[in-house]
């Protein structure tokens, strides 16, 4: 098993409508969970972070975050052509390890006009 | 600010060659990280320094890869001999504070072909 997974994609949605990218983990003791975002032949970029249970949002961006579930999700609202690109969910391990941030392969979403 | 810095941007080399990779992270951040990036395996962390210290090199693929961070302002990652199935983009990222914070800040990378 993979410790950060998600479905490769590509996710194709319609300009305007609602993103929904999903990753799981398998180390229950992570500590904080990462959204980055990679335009094709470009490095990766942070787009949002989120350390609690719960919502956290910003501008057309939403982190949910279930520890129980061992699961995090971006939801990107209104979604724009220039949203195209890989999104990255990455997990930060075990308070002691902090410096290791371990990347899922990352879900290609496609926003079409 | 300058942001993390790579070189080469581009190698082309042929199998069996040695290969070195330079980085230079930004000024203050005292974590760096090198990550290698295929379509087949994602984005993996090869090897992060602390302080110029490796902490965690448990995904060094092999003995033909070493890392060196001999001050704060410059590490190398280096590969011999080099293999075709070493292809890949090799990211170099850094962060402050120990990496408290979680957020890397990437180089543009080195595109590494191995024919």
């Amino acid at each position: 098993q993979k410790e950060v997974e998600q479905n490769s994609g590509p996710l194709s949605v319609p300009e305007g409508a609602i993103a929904s990218l999903n990753c799981t983990y398998s180390d229950r003791g992570s500590q904080s969970f990462f959204w980055y975002r990679q335009y094709s032949g470009k490095s990766p970029e942070l787009i949002m972070f989120i350390y609690s249970n719960g919502d956290k949002e910003d501008g057309r961006f939403t982190a949910q975050l279930n520890k129980a579930s061992q699961y995090v999700s971006l939801l990107i609202r209104d979604s724009q052509p220039s949203d195209s690109a890989t999104y990255l969910c990455a997990v930060k391990g075990r308070a002691g390890n902090t410096g290791k941030l371990i990347f899922g392969q990352g879900t290609t979403l496609q926003v079409k006009p | 600010d300058a942001g993390v810095i790579q070189s080469p941007r581009h190698e082309v080399t042929e199998m069996g060659q040695e290969v070195t990779l330079r980085c230079k992270p930004i000024s203050g951040h005292n974590s760096l990280f090198w990550y290698r990036q295929t379509m087949m395996r994602g984005l993996e962390l090869l090897i992060y320094f602390n302080n110029n210290v490796p902490i965690d090199d448990s995904g060094m693929p092999e003995d033909r890869f070493s890392a060196k961070m001999p001050n704060a302002s410059f590490s190398t990652l280096k590969i011999q001999p080099s293999e075709p199935r070493d292809s890949a983009v090799y990211f170099c990222a850094s962060t402050p504070q120990g990496g408290i914070t979680g957020e890397l800040f990437f180089g543009e990378g080195s595109r590494l072909t191995v024919l």
